[in-house]
């Protein structure tokens, strides 16, 4: 079946420190991958995505690139911020569309000052 | 930008009572919603697939006379524990797809809902 594998939490990093959250997968066929943030209080809010193998996501300076021979899709930011402080989760549709995604248990990422 | 509405945030109930959660897209119209309950420090798990004016289908190993989804019209979906039990207790979350306007072809997910049955 499906599966998301995600580096467990929290992660605590300093103000302007580099971040790497690790993410691989299992599925059949060719996914699209995704990763959500979901800051206190609000819904998960989608960052970047990338569809098929090779291409990188981009956001807010995240990037994340989808590598098929490793199976992964590493969320990185070179100068981390207090307010990137949140949950994230690594997901996947094994159909290529956005429908019934399968997560992984998530991420909590702390910022400090 | 499209924006769900989950209510309520929060909900105490006693074991055996049934509890009601609703999902509303607010600025756009959901063809699709889904379900998703989380446990702690667990991952999202999709319990059920709900399109408006059609019955919802539910992910295997989801009781679907537990868990009733209801997805009358084009901007709520209700999500309602009957009977519910202490292992029921979660984080339910929904969210929604359009297929125009601000929520045309991308998942935009509510905060979610947490049960607590004593």
């Amino acid at each position: 079946g499906n599966s998301v594998t995600q580096m467990e939490g929290p992660v605590t990093l300093s103000e302007e420190a580099f971040l790497t959250i690790n993410c691989t997968y299992t599925a059949t066929g060719y996914p699209s991958l995704f990763w959500y943030v979901q800051y206190p209080g609000e819904g998960l809010q989608l960052l970047l995505k990338a569809t098929k193998a090779d291409d990188k996501g981009s956001n807010k300076g995240f990037e994340a690139t989808y590598r098929k021979e490793t199976t992964s899709f590493h969320l990185e930011k070179g100068s981390v911020q207090v307010s990137d402080s949140a949950v994230y989760f690594c997901a996947l549709n094994p159909g290529g569309g956005a429908d019934g995604l399968t997560f992984g248990k998530g991420t909590h990422l702390i910022i400090q000052p | 930008g499209a924006v769900v509405s989950q209510h309520p945030s929060r909900v105490i109930c006693k074991s055996g009572t049934s509890v009601k959660i609703e999902c509303r897209s607010l600025d756009f119209q959901a063809t699709t919603m889904f379900w998703y309950r989380q446990f702690p420090k667990q991952s999202l798990m999709l319990m059920a697939t709900s399109n408006e004016g059609s019955k919802a289908t539910y992910e295997q190993g989801v009781e679907k006379d537990k868990f009733l989804i209801n997805h009358a019209s084009l901007t709520l979906s209700t999500l309602t524990v009957t009977s519910a039990h202490p292992e029921d207790s979660s984080f339910y979350i929904c969210s929604a797809r359009g297929v125009a306007g601000a929520g045309a072809n991308v998942l935009t997910f509510g905060a979610g809902s947490r049960l607590t049955v004593l």
